[in-house]
């Protein structure tokens, strides 16, 4: 059975642009979550999707956004980059919304902004 | 603020040794709690959770406490392997607001000297 996979793996942008993140989640599973993992604060939420809506956002100004697909794909967008959007933006997928966290996550889209 | 802390950036035991990982908590609201395991290059994997309404669990050589009283948590690993290097972030989920939505503390870095 395959796990999450994101892409990109790697990618750099310059300051101003902006950026678009694929996940695919386990084959099944209808929740996406995603993560952004800085040294300096660790892993922080940022939304999930389920169904195709929004459930839960995280403390994260609007140029963070995302969406899910009919097929439970999704994608995060950050728009206007800024220095401090380096990070490793993981997504993690779960059966569903009930369950209790254990959540299953992929390998993260490292993001460098110069 | 952090509501999930872990205050040992870096721990370091000898093979065959106990290894213990402390977490600490400051909202009451939290219900679930897990530990997530990560390799370099990977994004964290699941290891073991414990409910508000359990004070201990266990998963062969690894066992999590929970103290609410004190909103602390402990993970033990016994004997530790070299393997078992890695970093380990504790997990607290409010599942009122939705599983998904993890509170992660920054990790501890684990290191098994052989």
């Amino acid at each position: 059975k395959a796990g999450v996979t994101q892409t990109p793996r790697y990618l750099i942008k310059t300051r101003g642009q902006q950026v678009t993140l694929s996940c695919s989640p386990i084959s099944g599973h209808r929740s996406v979550s995603w993560y952004q993992q800085t040294p300096g604060q660790g892993l922080q939420f940022l939304f999930e999707y389920f169904s195709e809506t929004q459930r839960n956002k995280g403390n994260f100004p609007g140029r963070f956004s995302g969406r899910q697909f009919s097929n439970s794909r999704s994608e995060m967008n950050v728009s206007t980059l800024e220095l401090g959007d380096s990070a490793l933006y993981l997504c993690a997928s779960s059966l569903y919304r009930g369950n209790t966290g254990e959540l299953f996550f992929g390998e993260g889209s490292r993001l460098t902004v110069l | 603020d952090q509501q999930v802390k872990q205050n040992s950036p870096s721990l370091s035991v000898q093979e065959g040794r106990i290894s213990i990982l402390n977490c600490d908590y400051t909202n009451s609201m939290f219900d679930y709690f897990l530990w997530y395991k990560k390799y370099p290059a990977e994004g964290p994997t699941f290891l073991i959770s414990i409910s508000s309404i359990k004070d201990k669990n266990e998963d062969g050589r690894f066992t999590v406490f929970l103290n609410k009283s004190a909103k602390h948590l402990s993970l033990h690993i016994v004997p530790s392997q070299p393997g078992d290097s890695a970093v380990y972030f504790c997990a607290a989920s409010p599942r009122l607001q939705g599983a998904q939505k993890l509170v992660f503390g920054q990790g501890t870095r684990l290191t098994i000297n052989p």
